[in-house]
């Protein structure tokens, strides 16, 4: 069964304190691994698509990396405004419609 | 560009009422899909429409359902609501099934009492 398990739950940093997210997935056969980010109220923001083993993007203070197991989002010196939970999803070539969704990262940056 | 569009987004119901929640996806996308949101289970998927048709279904029961218009406008129906139906629904919307990503709406926040 397509599987994404994230960690940690929440993550508190202060203000340019660089870390990172993990997502571990377990699918059959990977089209593509999707990073969202979503503030409350609010719907999920697409971030990143990833998708082969050693690919890497990035987008300001943020950085994805994919390997065959799992994906990092690297956090560079973040600013306050970065607080939101990190969604990551995979998609499977045996059922590409269906985008499984990992619980979350809720990400918290004081100032 | 306007993006996606849900309607309504706020909704209180009571149980054992039927609800009706609407989206609109963005001009040219012609793929909508339907997640439910809660604390307790995170995002889980309902079903994707492709031209009027669905093309998967999670595994949700036979009360949630679903359809696409031909403008691609696609609506989800809960039937007989339950109070775990609360939840925050959320539309998807892409050019097919693409792995560039999909463009959610704000989403229906549906409380049932």
């Amino acid at each position: 069964e397509d599987q994404v398990t994230q960690s940690p739950e929440a993550l508190r940093l202060q203000e340019g304190e660089s870390s990172s997210l993990n997502c571990s997935y377990t699918v059959s056969g990977l089209r593509g691994l999707f990073w969202y980010r979503q503030d409350p109220g609010k719907g999920p923001e697409f971030l990143f698509t990833l998708y082969s083993a050693g690919e890497e993007k990035e987008k300001e203070r943020l950085k994805a990396t994919l390997t065959k197991k799992e994906s990092f989002l690297h956090i560079t010196a973040p600013k306050p405004e970065d607080s939101a939970t990190y969604l990551c999803a995979v998609q499977a070539y045996s059922s590409a419609s269906k985008i499984i969704f990992g619980s979350g990262t809720r990400l918290s940056i004081r100032p | 560009k306007a993006g996606v569009t849900q309607t309504p987004r706020y909704l209180i119901k009571t149980r054992g009422q039927q609800v009706t929640l609407s989206c609109s996806p963005i001009s040219g996308h012609r793929s909508v899909s339907w997640y439910q949101q809660t604390p307790g289970q995170g995002l889980q998927f309902l079903f994707e429409y492709f031209s009027e048709t669905q093309r998967n279904k999670g595994n949700f029961p036979g009360r949630f359902s679903g359809r696409q218009f031909s403008n691609s406008r696609s609506e989800m129906n809960v039937s007989t609501l339950e109070l775990g139906d609360s939840a925050l629904y959320l539309c998807a919307s892409s050019l097919a099934q693409q792995t560039s990503g999909y463009t959610f709406g704000s989403g229906t926040r549906l409380t049932v009492v």
